[in-house]
């Protein structure tokens, strides 16, 4: 069964570096999201993107972040000066056209120190 | 906005008992419900979902009805078992289309434990 997949499983980093995170979404989906949960918190949403622009952001998605679909199969998550809050798991999702249903990788552990 | 809220956990049953896990929402339009699933260690999976009132979405022993009247989307099963222990989310999506693009919104997630 197709499924999505996220490297790296786990991730920590410096206050301040720039961290990419990697999600290959099921091939002939169309529709992509990243949202992240903050340990002991809910999941939120951060942004969707279709036809190789967003879609839609939340107030989360401010300048650090950016996402791209650098080679039609990849779709990746960067921020760029990471603060100490940004520690959290972050999961990518995918859907195909006309559907309902989100299918979500198994995230990705971001820990910021 | 939209909302979703779950009843406060954790929840620890033992083996076939009954499970009830509550989730309200609050939304704008006519949305699709869901209930996830997360496993230890593991990403979040579908569990069932359902798209219109009165609509009950099914899966692996668990149901859940659309009531719109109520507002709600309860997860109920019959019989738990140990393997069913993991944490579980309701979410709604106002669906694609519109200025929506399916974006979840997700409730806080519940706890489940069920011992031997």
């Amino acid at each position: 069964e197709p499924e999505v997949t996220q490297t790296p499983s786990h991730q920590v980093t410096q206050m301040g570096q720039e961290v990419i995170l990697r999600c290959v979404p099921i091939s002939n989906h169309l529709y992509f999201y990243w949202y992240r949960q903050i340990l002991g918190q809910k999941v939120e949403f951060l942004v969707s993107f279709y036809n190789n622009e967003i879609s839609e952001k939340s107030e989360i998605f401010d300048d650090q972040f950016s996402v791209e679909r650098p080679d039609g199969s990849n779709f990746t998550l960067k921020i760029r000066s990471t603060k100490l809050e940004d520690s959290a798991m972050y999961f990518c999702a995918s859907r195909g056209d006309g559907q309902e249903t989100q299918y979500f990788g198994p995230g990705t552990r971001l820990l910021v120190l | 906005g939209n909302s979703v809220t779950q009843m406060e956990g954790p929840v620890t049953l033992s083996e076939e008992a009954f499970l009830t896990i509550n989730c309200t929402y609050t939304a704008t339009g006519y949305p699709s419900l869901f209930w996830y699933v997360q496993y230890p260690g593991e990403g979040l999976q579908l569990l069932l979902k359902a798209t219109k009132a009165d609509d009950k979405g099914s899966n692996k022993g668990f149901e859940a009805t659309y009531r719109k009247e109520t507002t709600s989307f309860h997860l109920e099963k019959g019989s738990v078992q140990v393997s069913d222990s993991a944490v579980y989310f309701c979410a709604l999506s106002e669906g694609a289309g519109g200025t929506s693009y399916g974006k979840l919104t997700f409730g806080q997630g519940t706890i489940l434990t069920v011992h031997p």
